[in-house]
């Protein structure tokens, strides 16, 4: 099916490990962005993607990386795992054509850091 | 920049009773605004989006916004609340169609009998 998917749905990290978290989708939305989801705060953008070759940071961008080499594919690297990290990740791609708009979402990644 | 704001994180109605959800927007440019749900443990469903020229935007599951420009507002209603309304939503804004999209801190919605 068409759609956003993000992998893994679950991961437990220790303080200091390195991990990437993985999103594709498979509609050529040129758009692409991360967020992260904390109770009480919503939902934050981390980084974004205009297309291939091109990022660009959200509102709560530090101790993640990003890159687009790929239309289909935007993966979220952290460095160094923290457990302020501690959070739901949502990946989105959206499109846009004449007459309508959107966005998609993937169905998430609970990552815990302890 | 765009922001949001939702007046009120909880929300408290009786079984058949209006649901009136608030969300107050600020852009520099006309708005793209959304209406998100999320149900425990779940992802985002797009509830209803804001079409430009549109007053009253209707969406899935009876609810309805209304995009009052004057007042920079997209309120969030539903005429009669159902059990299974209960959830959190997320008032959102873009520039632009297809861009960054800046949610609000969310309203949790519970439905007594």
């Amino acid at each position: 099916n068409a759609g956003v998917t993000q992998t893994p749905k679950f991961q437990v990290l220790k303080t200091g490990q390195s991990m990437t978290l993985q999103c594709a989708q498979d509609m050529n939305h040129e758009y692409m962005s991360w967020y992260r989801q904390d109770p009480g705060m919503g939902l934050r953008l981390i980084h974004y993607s205009v297309g291939a070759g091109i990022t660009d940071q959200g509102e709560v961008p530090n101790g993640y990386n990003v890159s687009r080499s790929t239309t289909e594919d935007f993966p979220l690297r952290l460095l160094s795992a923290a457990p302020s990290q501690t959070s739901v990740y949502f990946c989105a791609s959206s499109y846009s054509i004449p007459d309508d708009y959107g966005y998609t979402f993937g169905s998430g990644t609970r990552l815990t850091v302890v | 920049a765009q922001s949001v704001t939702q007046l009120g994180s909880h929300v408290s109605v009786s079984e058949g009773a209006l649901v009136l959800l608030r969300c107050n927007y600020s852009s520099s440019v006309p708005p793209y605004l959304f209406w998100y749900v999320q149900y425990p443990n779940q992802g985002l469903q797009l509830l209803l989006k804001y079409t430009t020229g549109a007053t009253l935007v209707k969406g899935i599951n009876g609810f309805e916004a209304e995009f009052k420009k004057s007042e920079t507002s997209f309120h969030l209603t539903k005429p009669s609340a159902h059990m299974s309304d209960a959830a959190e939503y997320f008032c959102a804004v873009s520039a632009r169609t297809a861009d960054k999209l800046i949610f609000g801190t969310g309203t949790r919605l519970q439905v007594f009998p």
